[in-house]
């Protein structure tokens, strides 16, 4: 079975870096799909914030490009994010997600992992 | 404020079918065919059940089903069941590689 589990802090201080791993298990991350980050403030909708290859190309949300970083680590089989300079309107729930090549479909997604940015 | 429109809530009895609306604009929905559709229970990981705006993944009801008008996508749930109470949302391919979401819907089965 294939399960996609977030893992970090779950509070930051404001200006510091937020990082977040998401461990896979379950199914190669070293395949043609895409490695991403999604998030949902509280209150707010959904919010796309990019994603990585196994190879480390990435693709990134115009919203986040200067603050974000996303890595895959194959030896691992997870992906991470850092989020730079985070605010309190970074406060949200972060989920990973598993999208298929070529196509629309966000196939797995984690459980999603609360992070609160305060000081 | 999500980039893409939907109700904020749909109810429907047993056995009924109901339609979940998802409006994007002529940059996101109405110019890919790029359209998902997921599921999700309180407290549990989204569910996919319809991309590319019509096709189903293996394992999904066919009680599940997608359409698209212009910038309006459709998901359409028939035979409604208890199990199906749950909120939905959309995602759609938008210009400049992005994606954008719905706000979501939340379905009540009477």
């Amino acid at each position: 079975q294939v399960q996609l589990q977030e893992s970090g802090p779950g509070l930051v201080k404001p200006s510091d870096t937020l990082s977040l791993t998401c461990a896979v298990s379950g199914y190669s991350i070293s395949s043609s799909d895409w490695w991403g980050w999604i998030r949902q403030a509280p209150g707010k909708g959904l919010e796309w914030i990019g994603y990585t290859s196994y190879s480390g190309r990435t693709h990134y949300s115009a919203s986040f490009k200067s603050r974000v970083t996303m890595s895959p680590d194959t030896s691992r089989n997870q992906f991470s994010l850092e989020l730079r300079s985070v605010t309190a309107v970074d406060t949200a729930v972060y989920y990973c997600a598993k999208k298929q090549d070529g196509n629309s479909a966000f196939d797995l997604w984690g459980q999603g992992t609360m992070v609160t940015v305060s000081s | 404020q999500s980039a893409l429109t939907q109700p904020a809530s749909v109810s429907g009895s047993p056995g009924q079918s109901i339609t979940i609306s998802c409006t994007g604009t002529s940059s996101d929905v109405g110019r890919y065919e790029y359209v998902s559709w997921y599921q999700q229970h309180p407290g549990k990981a989204p569910k996919l059940i319809i991309y590319d705006v019509t096709s189903r993944p293996s394992g999904v009801s066919n009680r599940f089903s997608g359409s698209k008008s212009g910038n309006t996508a459709s998901l359409a749930i028939s035979g409604l069941q208890a199990e199906d109470e749950a909120d939905y949302f959309c995602i759609s391919y938008a210009n400049g590689h992005s994606w954008v979401f719905g706000g979501g819907t939340q379905l009540t089965v009477l």
